[in-house]
């Protein structure tokens, strides 16, 4: 199993849908994630943090699945802004390095 | 207002020739990186420092130097060992206390002439 994997997308939505990314990671010691959000030809961007079994901040829920090692964002209402890609990021080992997936593009159509 | 501040936005680099890529946060983090993005794939590590004076290589180092003299300034050299340097460089930071998530630079993108 790679280190961290994404659903490949892209995803196509309209607007108002509702639309769920999984990510999977290999090291079961992983404690906490990040959700990043990347605009094209632009750096990433914290989403979200992940520290225990999820989190939520508006249309944006993140879960954590520490049996089957995924975690999960949901975003709700789906708006055309929401058009990028998702990087889910994942500690690599102890300490401080991190692993990003490759992301997930989604696009929002009116 | 706190931030990374990379620059230049864009370079160039003509064959046989060293460049470097600026990057300075005054967040007071810690920890900074490189990373190195190719079109439609992920970020890639170069280098990470922990701590001033000290650095250790990441995936991709080969053909990259970097120096961590003050804590604020981690800049990057693509040298002309590096033979692909086309691509879109971030640098991050972030503090070292348990997991905590990186703050990016806007990037660099460096092209061959």
């Amino acid at each position: 199993r790679k280190e961290v994997e994404q659903d490949p997308g892209p995803f196509n939505v309209p607007e108002g849908a509702t639309v769920a990314f999984n990510c999977t990671y290999s090291n079961s010691a992983s404690q906490s994630f990040f959700w990043y959000r990347q605009d094209c030809r632009k750096e990433p961007k914290l989403l979200m943090s992940v520290y225990s079994s999820g989190n939520e901040d508006g249309r944006f829920t993140a879960q954590l699945n520490r049996a089957s090692q995924y975690i999960s964002l949901l975003i709700r209402d789906s708006k055309l802004s929401d058009s990028a890609t998702y990087l889910c990021v994942v500690p690599r080992g102890a300490g401080f390095k991190t692993i990003f997936g490759a992301g997930t593009r989604l696009f929002v159509k009116a | 207002d706190g931030g990374i501040t990379q620059s230049p936005k864009y370079l160039f680099r003509k064959e046989g020739q060293n460049v470097t890529l600026s990057c300075e946060q005054n967040l007071n983090h810690d920890a900074m990186y490189w990373y190195r993005q190719d079109p439609g794939q992920g970020l890639r590590l170069i280098y990470y420092s922990q701590i001033v004076n000290d650095f250790q290589k990441g995936d991709i180092a080969e053909g990259y130097s970097v120096s961590r003299e003050k804590k604020e300034s981690f800049p990057l050299t693509v040298t002309s060992a590096q033979k692909n340097p086309t691509a879109f460089y971030l640098c991050a930071s972030s503090g070292t206390g348990g997991f905590q998530p990186q703050h990016f630079g806007d990037g660099t993108r460096l092209s061959i002439l």
